[in-house]
C-alpha cells in the first residue's frame, strides 16, 4: 500500500509570496496518478492538478505541479487571499483505489 | 455546468445503516467518460476515498470498507447512493460525492493504461452517528 506524506503541515505565508507544498509517497509511482486539490472550510475540494502536472480546466496559471518517482510539488507562484486552504495530494491505484495525503494548510 | 448535490440524514443512530444520495444536474450520469464517486472527511482529518461505481454498475470499494458497503446508481433519476451499514462513531463526518474522470496514460512501449482523479465535487453533507 502507497502512503503519501505531505510537508509541511502547516505554511504561514503573506499574499504575493510563492508556496511550495511538498508530497511524498512511500514508494515511486506513476506520475500520471498523482493529482493535487484544493479545499478551503464549508466548501466542495477542488482539482487542481491531475496527471502531475496537468492543470485542470479554469485553473490559474500560477498553480504549477512537477515530480516523478517518490517526491511532487505543487508551486503556488504569487499567492492571492483566495489560495489559502488545505491542499491535498492524492494517488490512484488501480487495485487499491484513491489515497489522500494528511494535507498542507497555507496560511497567512 | 455539473453540478453535484448530497443528500441524506444528518443523523444516525450506532449499528444502523447511514444512507445517502447524489443527485446530478448539468450533465448525464450515464456518460460513458466518467466513474462517480464517494468520499469522506472525518472531523479534524483528511479526506478518505470510500468508492467508486460507473453508471452500468460496476463498483470498486474501499477494502476498509467493503464488508459494509453498497454503493447503487440510478440512472433514470441521474443519481447515485451510498449505504453503509453497521455504523459507529468512526464513520461521522462530511461526506462528499463526485465525478471521477479518465485519462489516457502510455507507457514506454506505448501500451495504453487508464488514470483517474475526481474532477468535480459536491459541497459535502455532515453525517454525525450518535444516539
Amino acid at each position: 500500500e502507497i502512503v503519501l506524506t505531505q510537508s509541511p503541515v502547516t505554511l504561514s505565508l503573506s499574499p504575493g509570496e510563492r508556496a511550495t507544498l511538498s508530497c511524498r509517497a512511500s514508494q515511486s509511482v506513476t506520475s500520471n496518478y498523482l493529482a493535487w486539490y484544493q479545499h478551503r472550510p464549508g466548501q466542495a475540494p477542488r482539482l487542481l492538478i491531475f496527471g502531475a502536472s496537468g492543470r485542470a480546466t479554469g485553473i490559474p496559471d500560477r498553480f504549477s505541479g512537477s515530480g516523478s518517482g517518490t517526491d511532487f510539488t505543487l508551486t503556488i507562484s504569487r499567492l492571492e487571499p483566495e489560495d489559502f486552504a488545505v491542499y491535498y495530494c492524492q494517488h490512484y491505484d488501480s487495485s487499491r483505489g484513491f489515497t489522500f495525503g494528511p494535507g498542507t494548510k497555507v496560511d497567512i | 455546468q455539473l453540478h453535484l448535490q448530497e443528500s441524506g440524514p444528518g443523523l444516525v443512530k450506532p449499528s444502523e445503516t447511514l444512507s445517502l444520495t447524489c443527485t446530478v444536474s448539468g450533465g448525464s450520469i450515464s456518460s460513458s467518460d466518467h466513474y462517480w464517486a464517494w468520499i469522506r472527511q472525518p472531523p479534524g482529518k483528511g479526506l478518505d476515498w470510500i468508492g467508486r461505481i460507473y453508471y452500468a454498475g460496476k463498483t470498486y470499494y474501499n477494502p476498509s470498507l467493503k464488508s459494509r458497503l453498497t454503493i447503487s446508481v440510478d440512472t433514470s433519476k441521474n443519481q447515485f447512493s451510498l449505504r453503509l451499514s453497521s455504523v459507529t462513531a468512526a464513520d461521522s463526518g462530511v461526506y462528499f460525492c463526485a465525478r471521477v474522470d479518465v485519462g489516457s496514460g502510455y507507457t514506454k512501449d506505448w501500451s495504453f493504461y487508464p488514470y483517474y482523479y475526481m474532477d468535480v465535487w459536491g459541497k459535502g453533507t455532515t453525517v454525525t452517528v450518535s444516539s
